[in-house]
């Protein structure tokens, strides 16, 4: 267990619907990175967060957009889903943040979205 | 280009073998960090190691060490006596210090070697 809470573990909806998927990193940690696995792409770097604000972005679509709350758990949001989007979806999160600081970072068990 | 490149899409090894996993990687960076994770069929991404680019000896984790040859761009992972509950997906990643300009705090991620474990 890697201390890392992802929810829901499934998803299944259709396309053009929105959907949120939430991550509660593990104590202490202050960043969380989001990460999109798909049969086609393969384990991508979406969004990371630090402390609340956006500090990296990867190759999110326009169509995603994440948050971190005060209390430091955050939220990715899905909309007008395409077939394209299923895939595991992971939140991880790190202590630190920044050049040279190579925490590894731990992973929570994934949100298994399906688009149908 | 491709910044990981992990040649071996599956491999078969017989229990209690060492086995190397290759890895190499791309970056015009000075400072990066290379890390491997584990992923079972059960989907979670485990952590096995992790080396800095700057660290001069390989990262050894109990049966885990990291062969890292960094002329080569090199990173393979090499698993001693290695254990049935050793199959899954192998991925080798890196983070990027950006000192190029070009960097992120994310990883990016090879597309993973498949190890089975043959008793």
């Amino acid at each position: 267990d890697s201390g890392v809470t992802q929810t829901p573990k499934h998803l299944i909806t259709a396309t053009g619907q929105r959907v949120t998927l939430r991550c509660s990193p593990r104590s202490g940690d202050l960043s969380v990175y989001w990460y999109q696995q798909s049969l086609d792409q393969g384990l991508q770097f979406l969004i990371q967060y630090y402390n609340g604000e956006e500090r990296a972005k990867g190759n999110i679509l326009e169509r995603f957009s994440a948050q971190q709350f005060p209390d430091l758990h955050s939220e990715l949001n899905l909309s007008s889903l395409e077939l394209g989007d299923s895939a595991l979806y992971f939140c991880a999160s790190t202590q630190e943040s920044g050049s040279g600081s190579y925490n590894e970072q731990f992973f929570g068990p994934g949100t298994r979205l399906t688009v149908l | 280009a491709q910044k990981i490149t992990q040649t071996q899409p599956g491999m078969f090894v017989q229990e209690k073998e060492a086995v190397t996993l290759d890895c190499t990687y791309d970056t015009s960076d000075q400072s990066y960090g290379l890390f491997w994770y584990k992923q079972p069929s059960s989907g979670e991404m485990i952590f096995l190691i992790y080396q800095g680019s700057y660290d001069e000896q390989n990262a050894t984790e109990g049966r885990y060490s990291l062969n890292f040859q960094k002329a080569r761009k090199s990173a393979n992972l090499v698993i001693s006596a290695s254990q049935l509950g050793d199959s899954a997906m192998y991925f080798c990643a890196m983070r990027e210090d950006g000192d190029s300009g070009g960097g992120a705090d994310g990883l990016t991620f090879g597309k993973g070697t498949h190890l089975i474990i043959q008793p």
